[in-house]
């Protein structure tokens, strides 16, 4: 969507290698999250940032997987030991204004282990 | 599971009709939305209903809201090829940030 860029938009990488997807948003939004989407599912909830409050990491699947957010912009999210069932779609979305709860997408990061 | 339920999972109709699926869920909510997903645009927000309003349009789109019956419909009328897509429902639920998204409906509009 506009105003979140995400890098790389493909990623195929071996099982048991590190890797590091990027989000760029645009300046001014209130707080980004990352999700998790396999095939033909919904988006799981990976974690939140807003502001300088602890991020919410809850729904980050294991302790291989990690996020920060430098400032209030880019985002990385860094999946360490990659596995076959980590294979998904990482989407990164954002909240513009504190009054707004729509969220606007990237267009992703297709991640394939093999 | 927290997670919204869409109905049906897939739907196929002819361009010119309408289209109607369904949201359920499971807790108290501060506000219901739909997104669209297609591979052309990625996903993207269509329409936000508030806890208390029971119908929204935006054009071609209607949403309703039942609370009592914690259930959602988006209606798309006159339907287009262009709006094949899969539709989620998502929502706020004892949470103020976190939205729990539903397994989304797969809609194909034939020409």
């Amino acid at each position: 969507g506009a105003g979140v860029s995400q890098s790389p938009s493909n990623k195929v990488t071996e099982k048991g290698k590190d890797v590091e997807l990027r989000c760029d948003p645009i300046s001014g939004h209130t707080a980004l999250y990352w999700y998790r989407q396999r095939l033909g599912q919904g988006l799981e909830f990976l974690i939140y940032f807003q502001g300088n409050s602890a991020p919410d990491k809850s729904g980050l699947p294991s302790d291989r997987f990690s996020a920060e957010r430098t400032g209030e912009s880019v985002s990385t999210l860094t999946i360490q030991r990659t596995q076959q069932e980590d294979s998904a779609v990482y989407l990164c979305a954002i909240v513009e204004g504190r009054a707004s709860y729509e969220q606007y997408f990237g267009p992703g990061t297709r991640l394939t282990v093999t | 599971s927290q997670q919204g339920e869409e109905d049906p999972q897939a739907l196929s109709i002819q361009e010119g009709e309408n289209a109607t699926m369904n949201c359920s869920y499971k807790t108290s909510i501060n506000n219901l939305q739909w997104y669209r997903q297609n591979s052309g645009r990625g996903l993207v927000h269509l329409i936000l209903i508030r806890s208390n309003e029971r119908e929204k349009h935006s054009g071609r789109l209607r949403v309703t809201l039942d609370t009592s019956k914690k259930s959602s419909s988006l209606l798309i009328t006159a339907s287009r090829a262009a709006d094949t897509a899969s539709y989620f429902c998502a929502y706020l639920g004892g949470s103020n940030y976190k939205l729990t998204f539903g397994k989304g409906t797969l809609l194909t509009v034939n020409p």
